[in-house]
């Protein structure tokens, strides 16, 4: 079946830090990759996707590369800032109409 | 703001109890899709309407049941309620079936907790 493993938390990183969130994909077919995140009190949020391998999805400085030869969607940002702080979920579409979701990163960024 | 909307925030209930979450997809979304997100299981998807048809089902209980309305809107049904069922629910839309240019949007949630 399908699954998603992204890296465990929290994290957590000083302002202005890189960040690297780790996610990798087992599908069948060619999957639709996603990042979503959810701030605290809030519901899940588009993020960024991409839908074929070597794509890239980039939104408000965050970026991630679409890898098939990895499998592979880490979701990247130069520069985090304090708002950044939330739950991070990388999740795949692989034509069955549903979304699988890895089990999310908690972010915290200090200032 | 997603443009989902879903009543109501919190629910506070007892085991035993049935409950009815609803969920108003974005203006002009067909499908609606449920998902549920607990500390133990993460989010899980649940089930899937289009145009007022059941598409797909995931991991839903038998004790839940859910339908999606002439007017898109959708609701979802806990029956027998246990402690095990308190959760997040979320509820999404998207313009489509599904696919690839398709992209899900969520509500804020509602927050069941069974006592």
């Amino acid at each position: 079946g399908n699954s998603v493993t992204q890296m465990e938390g929290p994290v957590t990183l000083s302002e202005e830090a890189f960040l690297t969130i780790n996610c990798t994909y087992t599908a069948t077919g060619y999957p639709s990759l996603f990042w979503y995140v959810q701030y605290p009190g809030e519901g899940l949020q588009l993020l960024l996707k991409a839908t074929k391998a070597d794509d890239k999805g980039s939104n408000k400085g965050f970026e991630a590369t679409y890898r098939k030869e990895t499998t592979s969607f880490h979701l990247e940002k130069g520069s985090v800032q304090v708002s950044d702080s939330a739950v991070y979920f990388c999740a795949l579409e692989a034509g069955s109409y549903q979304l699988t979701f890895g089990k999310g990163t908690k972010l915290s960024v200090i200032p | 703001d997603s443009g989902v909307t879903q009543t109501p925030k919190h629910l506070i209930t007892a085991t035993g109890q049935r409950v009815t979450l609803r969920c108003s997809p974005r203006s002009g979304d067909l499908s609606v899709y449920w998902y549920q997100q607990s500390l133990d299981q993460g989010l899980q998807f649940l089930i899937q309407y289009y145009n007022g048809e059941e598409r797909a089902k995931g991991n839903i209980l038998e004790r839940f049941s859910a339908q999606q309305f002439p007017d898109l809107h959708s609701e979802l049904n806990l029956s027998s309620l246990e402690l095990g069922d308190s959760a997040l629910y979320f509820c999404a839309s998207s313009p489509q079936n599904g696919g690839l240019t398709d992209t899900q949007y969520f509500g804020p949630g509602t927050r069941l907790t069974v006592l």
